[in-house]
């Protein structure tokens, strides 16, 4: 089956480390997204990528880094400059199509904890 | 920019009732919009989508309308069930190629028997 796969599920970080997200799909799609979600809050966008070896900051993008060197994969870097990673991260993936707005797949997220 | 507003949360209702999630929006151009459901530790799942005015999506029961004149999305139920339990988030996207989504704050819906 196709879909989105997020590794690990669960992530501790210490204090002035540098943490990696995995994101994986094999949905054949061009676009990929990263999210974070806080507690009663909507998602917010921290990074997009279209096309293999570009992306784009969203609006949440300071403490973060992202590298797109294949077109399944989409990691996210959480640094230690980020001084409050605590969050869900969920990463998504949708076709590229002109002139239509395509829904976005979401994996299961991942959930990130200061130790 | 582009916002959506939703019903503050948590919605409890039981087994049977009609649901209602009030969801309006501001946007320039011609959004897409989406009602995505996220059950408890799991990512977001698509749960129905309207593409232009009038249209109508719905999926496992549940509908929502896309109305231009008033810009709304209002999530609708005719009988709800606690396997409906969930946040329930509404999303427009209106960017062209890029589909980036932007997402209300979610509502919590409890349903109990």
């Amino acid at each position: 089956d196709g879909g989105i796969t997020q590794s690990p599920k669960y992530l501790f970080r210490k204090e002035g480390q540098n943490v990696t997200l995995s994101c994986e799909q094999n949905l054949n799609h061009d676009a990929m997204y990263w999210y974070r979600q806080d507690p009663g809050q909507g998602l917010r966008l921290i990074y997009y990528s279209q096309i293999v070896n570009d992306f784009q900051k969203g609006d949440i993008a300071e403490g973060y880094s992202v590298s797109r060197e294949k077109k399944e994969s989409f990691p996210l870097t959480v640094t230690s400059a980020q001084k409050n990673p605590t969050a869900f991260y969920l990463c998504a993936s949708s076709i590229v199509s002109q002139g239509s707005n395509q829904p976005q797949h979401f994996g299961d997220g991942t959930r990130l904890s200061i130790l | 920019g582009d916002s959506v507003t939703q019903m503050e949360g948590p919605v409890t209702l039981s087994e049977e009732a009609f649901l209602t999630i009030n969801c309006t929006y501001t946007a320039t151009g011609y959004p897409s919009l989406f009602w995505y459901v996220q059950y408890p530790g799991e990512g977001l799942q698509l749960l129905l989508k309207a593409t232009k005015a009038d249209d109508k999506g719905s999926n496992k029961g549940f509908e929502a309308t896309y109305r231009k004149e008033t810009t709304s999305f209002h999530l609708e139920k005719g009988s709800v069930q606690v396997s409906d339990s969930a946040v329930y988030f509404c999303a427009l996207t209106n960017s062209g190629t890029a589909s980036k989504l932007t997402f209300g704050t979610g509502t919590r819906l409890q349903v109990t028997l």
